[in-house]
């Protein structure tokens, strides 16, 4: 059974950054993508980007070019996604979650971590 | 950048039929894919590539996608089902979703 588990809650300042993780399990993690997708409090989904570890090659969408970095350990089965330069409209959970590449459903989905940015 | 369109709201009596549309230029085209989302959970895919259901989703979810417009339709429609609906397409290998639309069961 695949599973995604995502690390813990995050509280930071405004202008700071954040690095959250999401750990795979089951399944072959390499050959799939796993995007990242984050949600504002009572809004809706927002596609953040993605990597498929076995290329090593991520994918962003335009809104969040240079702010964010997503890369894998294929070591660990973990995917990172660090956001920078955070303000407080980036509060949101953000979740991670399994793809056949860049055209297909969304099939797994991490818990979702809580990220508070707030001075 | 691609945008796709749903309704805020949709309501719905037990037992009867909900339809949740999806709009986007030349929509039938992409797949389209349809997400649950129920307060405080991570989102479910119920139909995937324009009709397909994943195992363990109910028959009662089936979807279709012609031209600009990409359908769920809820048959039967239980009080579980009250949740928000995403819809979501692939445009030149970014994701794009909905702005999703809140279901209610009453």
């Amino acid at each position: 059974q695949v599973q995604l588990v995502q690390s813990g809650a995050e509280v930071k300042k405004p202008g700071s950054s954040v690095k959250v993780s999401c750990k795979a399990s089951g399944g072959t993690f390499s050959s799939y993508a796993i995007s990242w997708v984050r949600q504002a409090p009572g809004q809706g989904l927002e596609w953040m980007g993605g990597i498929i570890p076995i290329f090593g090659t991520s994918n962003y969408a335009q809104k969040f070019q240079g702010r964010v970095t997503i890369t894998a350990d294929k070591s660990t089965s973990t995917v990172y996604m660090a956001l920078s330069s955070l303000r407080s409209e980036d509060t949101a959970v953000y979740y991670c979650a399994r793809g056949n590449g860049w055209n297909d459903l969304l099939d797994y989905w991490g818990q979702g971590i809580l990220v508070t940015v707030s001075s | 950048s691609y945008e796709l369109t749903q309704p805020p709201s949709v309501s719905v009596s037990p037992g009867q039929t909900a339809s949740i549309t999806c709009s986007g230029d030349k929509l039938g085209d992409k797949y389209a894919c349809w997400y649950q989302q129920k307060p405080g959970q991570s989102p479910v895919v119920v139909i995937y590539r324009d009709t397909n259901r994943p195992s363990g989703i109910p028959e009662r979810f089936s979807g279709s996608n012609s031209g600009n417009t990409a359908t769920l339709t809820i048959s039967g429609t239980q009080a579980m089902d009250e949740a928000d609906y995403y819809c979501q397409a692939w445009d030149r290998s970014t994701a794009v979703f909905g702005g999703g639309t809140k279901l209610t069961v009453l």
